[in-house]
């Protein structure tokens, strides 16, 4: 049984491009919760998605970022125009439920903006 | 706020000690924590979750003590090994339907020979 994968491990871009992280959660897991994590940092939440709906993006930038996992195919994290500070791991984590359930984590996609 | 402490110095112990992590937690009432472990370019991996009505739960050479009155949860590693180093994090909970999951800072265990 696959674990959670995410795509790319690692992608570069040069600041004013855009960057798509894709996450496909582990089989029976419609709950999807993407973190970022900054060097020496901890895991911040960002936005946490059943299938084609937000339910809280409360830790999310308000502007540039975006995130959707649509009724087929991996959730999408989008950042637009992205700028250095934007360089992190951003990790995807699903669950079968949202209540008591562990996170089961992919390793993460590393962000690096030239 | 909200608030989830880890020592954030790294844990420095002998091969078949036991390694004591703390995590205290302000302006939370969990309904549960939760413990992960993280290596080096690694997604954290879940190892133990413990209920407010369980005073300690155990699993393997793990255990987990909370206590809401200290607002405080330990966790232990009996016979540690070298293989035991890594970050570990804990993740207070309130729960609820739609409830997301906040982690500490972790704390760095390294476990020499």
């Amino acid at each position: 049984n696959a674990g959670v994968m995410q795509n790319p491990r690692h992608l570069v871009r040069r600041r004013g491009q855009e960057a798509r992280l894709r996450c496909s959660p582990m089989k029976g897991h419609s709950h999807v919760y993407w973190y970022r994590q900054l060097p020496e940092e901890g895991l911040k939440f960002m936005v946490y998605l059943q299938k084609e709906n937000i339910i809280d993006e409360s830790g999310m930038p308000k502007e540039r970022f975006s995130a959707e996992f649509p009724k087929e195919g991996p959730s999408i994290l989008r950042i637009q125009q992205v700028v250095r500070g934007d360089s992190a791991a951003y990790f995807c984590a699903s669950s079968p439920t949202d209540y008591n359930s562990p996170l089961h984590f992919g390793n993460g996609t590393r962000l690096t903006v030239t | 706020s909200q608030k989830i402490e880890q020592n954030s110095e790294a844990l420095n112990i002998q091969e078949g000690k036991t390694a004591t992590l703390t995590c205290n937690y302000t302006n939370y009432s969990p309904a549960y924590l939760q413990w992960y472990r993280q290596d080096p370019g690694r997604g954290p991996v879940f190892l133990l979750l413990i209920r407010e009505n369980e005073k300690e739960k155990r699993k393997e050479r793990l255990k987990v003590t909370f206590d809401t009155t200290l607002k405080q949860s330990l966790f232990h590693i009996t016979a540690s090994q070298p293989a035991d180093s890594a970050t570990y994090l804990c993740a207070p909970s309130e729960g609820g339907t739609a409830s997301k999951l906040t982690f500490g800072t972790g704390t760095r265990l390294q476990v020499t020979l």
